[in-house]
C-alpha cells in the first residue's frame, strides 16, 4: 500500500518570502507520479505541480518548484515570492497509473498562511 | 465546458435518512472518481468509473453506499441510512485516459453534515 506523510500541519510565511512544504511517501513501485494540490477555501482541488518518478529533473511551474529525492522518497514543494492568494491547504499526492484507472493517495495536508 | 460540477454544495440531513449527490464531469472525460474528505484529512478514494462501468471500489464504500453512472455521463452517489460518521466532503473528479495523469480535474465537492 502507498502512504503519503505531511509532517507540517500548519505553516506561515511573510508575503514575498519563500517557504518549503515537506512530503514523504512510501511505495515499492518504480513507476509513479507525485503531485502537489492546493485547496483554497473555495474547496476545489487545484493542481499546483506534477513530477514523474522516472524524471530526475525537478519540476518547476513559475513560482513553484519541487525537490524530488527518489531514493529518500521525499517530495518537497518550494513556493517563492509568496503571495496572499497562496493561502490554502496544500496536499501532497501519490499516483500509480494502472490500466483500470489512476487512483490518488493523499497526505493529510499542510495549511499555509501568507501574512501581509 | 466549465469543469466538474457537483450538486448540491451543502447537504444537512438527519441520521437515518438517505441522501444522493450528483456529479457532472467534463464532457469528454470518460473516467470518473469519487473521493471522501473528512475534517483534517486528505481525500480518500471511494470508487471509480470508466464510462458506465464501475471498475474499482474502496473498502471505505460500505453496503450503505452505492454509486452509479448509468449512461457514462453524470454520476450519483447515494448513502442510505446516514450515520454521523458519514459527515464529510464528497469530491468528484474526472479524467481522460489519453491525458494520462495530467488531466485529473476535481469538482468543488458536496459537504454533507449528518445531525
Amino acid at each position: 500500500a502507498q502512504t503519503v506523510t505531511q509532517s507540517q500541519p500548519e505553516m506561515s510565511v511573510q508575503e514575498a518570502e519563500t517557504v518549503t512544504l515537506s512530503c514523504t511517501y512510501d511505495t515499492s513501485e518504480n513507476n509513479y507520479y507525485l503531485f502537489w494540490y492546493k485547496q483554497p477555501p473555495s474547496r476545489q482541488m487545484i493542481l499546483v505541480i506534477r513530477q514523474e518518478a522516472y524524471k530526475q529533473q525537478n519540476a518547476t511551474e513559475n513560482r513553484f518548484s519541487v525537490n524530488f529525492q527518489k531514493a529518500a522518497k521525499s517530495f518537497s514543494l518550494k513556493i517563492s515570492d509568496s503571495q496572499l492568494g497562496d493561502t490554502a491547504m496544500y496536499f501532497c499526492a501519490f499516483m500509480k497509473p494502472t490500466h483500470t484507472g489512476n487512483q490518488f493517495y493523499f497526505g493529510t495536508g499542510t495549511s499555509l498562511t501568507v501574512i501581509p | 465546458d466549465t469543469g466538474v460540477s457537483q450538486n448540491p454544495r451543502h447537504k444537512i440531513t438527519k441520521r437515518g435518512q438517505n441522501v444522493t449527490f450528483r456529479c457532472d464531469p467534463i464532457s469528454e472525460h470518460n473516467r470518473l472518481y469519487w473521493y471522501r474528505q473528512t475534517l483534517g484529512q486528505g481525500p480518500e478514494f471511494l470508487t471509480y468509473f470508466q464510462n458506465e462501468a464501475q471498475l474499482e471500489k474502496s473498502r471505505l464504500l460500505s453496503d450503505r453506499f452505492s454509486a452509479e453512472r448509468p449512461k457514462g455521463s453524470f454520476s450519483t452517489l447515494e448513502i442510505q441510512r446516514t450515520e454521523q460518521g458519514d459527515s464529510a466532503m464528497y469530491l468528484c473528479a474526472s479524467s481522460n485516459p489519453g491525458q494520462g495523469a495530467h488531466g485529473y480535474t476535481f469538482g468543488s465537492g458536496t459537504r454533507l453534515t449528518v445531525v
